[in-house]
C-alpha cells in the first residue's frame, strides 16, 4: 500500500479564497484524522470520521473550516474563505480498529501558507 | 475534555547523553502511543502501550506507563545524532478511537 496520500503538498493562496486539501487514506482502515500543526500549538486535532462519519469535529477552529468523507478512499477539508493565521502544517492520518495496536498512520502534509 | 502535559518542550544534549520525555494526563488512560517526527517529516508511530505499569523496550527506547495509567515516559540511553526530532506522546480512547497529541518534545543533539 502506498500509505495515505495528501494533496496538494504546498499550497500558496491569498486571503479570502477558498482552499480545499485532500486525504486519500489507507486501504482497509475505518478511522480517519485531520490534524494541524503550528509552532505555536503544536499537532490539534480538528475533526474525525469513522466508516465515513464524523464523530468529533470540536476541534475545527470555526464554521470556516469544513470536512467531508464522502466515501472510505476520500475525504477534503476546505477552508472558505482562507486567512493568514491558517498558514500551517495540516496533516490526514488513518487507523484500524479492533484489537492490537491502534496505530494512526499519517501522510506527508500539506504545507499551507495564506498571504 | 481529556488533556495531556507533556516536559520538556525542547532538549538538548550531547550525543552519548541519556534522555527522557515525560507525558501527564489529568485522567486515567485507556492506552497511550508514542511518535516520533523527524524534521520536516510526519509523525511516525513507535509504540502503544495498555497495560499499568507496562515497559517496552526497542533498542535504546524504553517506554514506561505509570500504575496508575496516568503518565508515561520515554527514555533514550546514549543518544545519537538519528535520535533528532520531536517526540510526542497520543492519548488514545479504546472506545471512541480518539486520538489526542500532546504538545511533543523536541530532541536536538550536539555530535
Amino acid at each position: 500500500d502506498a500509505g495515505v496520500i495528501q494533496s496538494p503538498r504546498h499550497e500558496v493562496t491569498e486571503m479570502g479564497q477558498e482552499v480545499t486539501l485532500r486525504c486519500k487514506p489507507i486501504s482497509g482502515h475505518d478511522y480517519l484524522f485531520w490534524y494541524r500543526q503550528t509552532m505555536m500549538r503544536g499537532l490539534e486535532l480538528l475533526i474525525y470520521f469513522n466508516n465515513n462519519v464524523p464523530i468529533d469535529d470540536s476541534g475545527m477552529p470555526e464554521d470556516r473550516f469544513s470536512a467531508k468523507m464522502p466515501n472510505a478512499s476520500f475525504s477534503t477539508l476546505k477552508i472558505q474563505p482562507s486567512e493568514p493565521r491558517d498558514s500551517a502544517v495540516y496533516f490526514c492520518a488513518s487507523s484500524l480498529s479492533g484489537t492490537g495496536a491502534k496505530e494512526a498512520f499519517f501522510g506527508q502534509g500539506t504545507r499551507l501558507t495564506v498571504v | 475534555g481529556q488533556q495531556v502535559m507533556q516536559i520538556p518542550q525542547y532538549q538538548h544534549v550531547q550525543e552519548g547523553e541519556d534522555f527522557t520525555t515525560y507525558c501527564n494526563s489529568s485522567t486515567t488512560l485507556s492506552n497511550i502511543q508514542w511518535y516520533k517526527q523527524r524534521p520536516g517529516g510526519h509523525p511516525v508511530f513507535l509504540i502503544q502501550l495498555v497495560k499499568s505499569g507496562e515497559v517496552k523496550k526497542q533498542k535504546r527506547l524504553t517506554f514506561q506507563f505509570g500504575e496508575a495509567k496516568k503518565n508515561s515516559s520515554l527514555h533514550i540511553t546514549a543518544t545519537q545524532t538519528t535520535d533528532v526530532g520531536t517526540y510526542f506522546c497520543a492519548l488514545g480512547s479504546g472506545n471512541t478511537g480518539k486520538l489526542i497529541f500532546g504538545q511533543g518534545t523536541t530532541l536536538q543533539v550536539k555530535p
